[in-house]
């Protein structure tokens, strides 16, 4: 079985300030991992993916993530906060087996303060 | 522009009915999927469909049933055995069932 935690499900910064938004994953094979935002009332948007290859990865609006498999993380990060991040950030992995199925953490909501 | 399409917006069911939300997608995706979010929970999986005329159950599949006739359009039901159906429901696809999902905006379904 596969399973996403995101600690804290709100976190707090100021404008500027970097986010750090943290997911830890468990997975019985090598996953492919997801970033998501959601924006209020509306769907997800994929921010950035880890498949295979380079473990730091780049997304959409200056974010990044680093996939460390000794420490089953896969944390969301941008150097500096801006009003216009503030939503809600969702963590994924994807059992790459037979089941293909994708798991979603419970979600992070970010507050950006002035 | 290419996307997902969830009609309607917002819907109401009064009690013993059954409500059909649509989703629809020009992306040309084999794979098709069907959220239930609710606040603190995360989304969490109904129904997904890997090619016309075939789908499977997800985690909480009880209470909703679906079709898949058309590569282009996956429908949800939610029937009236769902006896907690107040959620907001999510329509995702992607080209391969391993491949990123890409989401509709959603349909918020309340009771009368």
């Amino acid at each position: 079985a596969q399973s996403v935690t995101q600690l804290g499900s709100h976190v707090s910064v100021s404008e500027g300030a970097l986010v750090l938004l943290r997911c830890n994953y468990s997975s019985s094979v090598p996953p492919y991992l997801f970033w998501y935002v959601q924006y209020p009332n509306q769907g997800l948007q994929l921010l950035l993916k880890y498949t295979t290859g380079a473990t730091l990865v780049k997304g959409i609006n200056g974010f990044e993530a680093e996939f460390k498999k000794s420490e089953t993380s896969f944390h969301l990060t941008k150097p500096s906060a801006h009003m216009s991040d503030a939503a809600e950030y969702f963590c994924a992995v994807l059992n790459t087996g037979t089941a293909s199925k994708l798991t979603f953490g419970t979600g992070t909501r970010l507050q950006v303060t002035l | 522009d290419g996307g997902i399409t969830q009609s309607p917006k917002y819907l109401f069911r009064k009690e013993g009915q059954n409500v059909t939300l649509s989703c629809e997608q020009n992306l040309n995706h084999d794979a098709m999927y069907w959220y239930r979010q609710d606040p603190g929970q995360g989304l969490r999986l109904i129904y997904y469909s890997q090619i016309v005329n075939d789908f499977q159950k997800g985690d909480i599949a009880e209470g909703y049933s679906v079709s898949r006739e058309k590569k282009e359009s996956f429908p949800l039901t939610v029937t009236s055995a769902q006896k907690n159906p107040t959620a907001f429901y999510l329509c995702a696809s992607s080209i391969q069932r391993n491949q990123p999902q890409h989401f509709g905006d959603g349909t918020r379904l309340s009771i009368l």
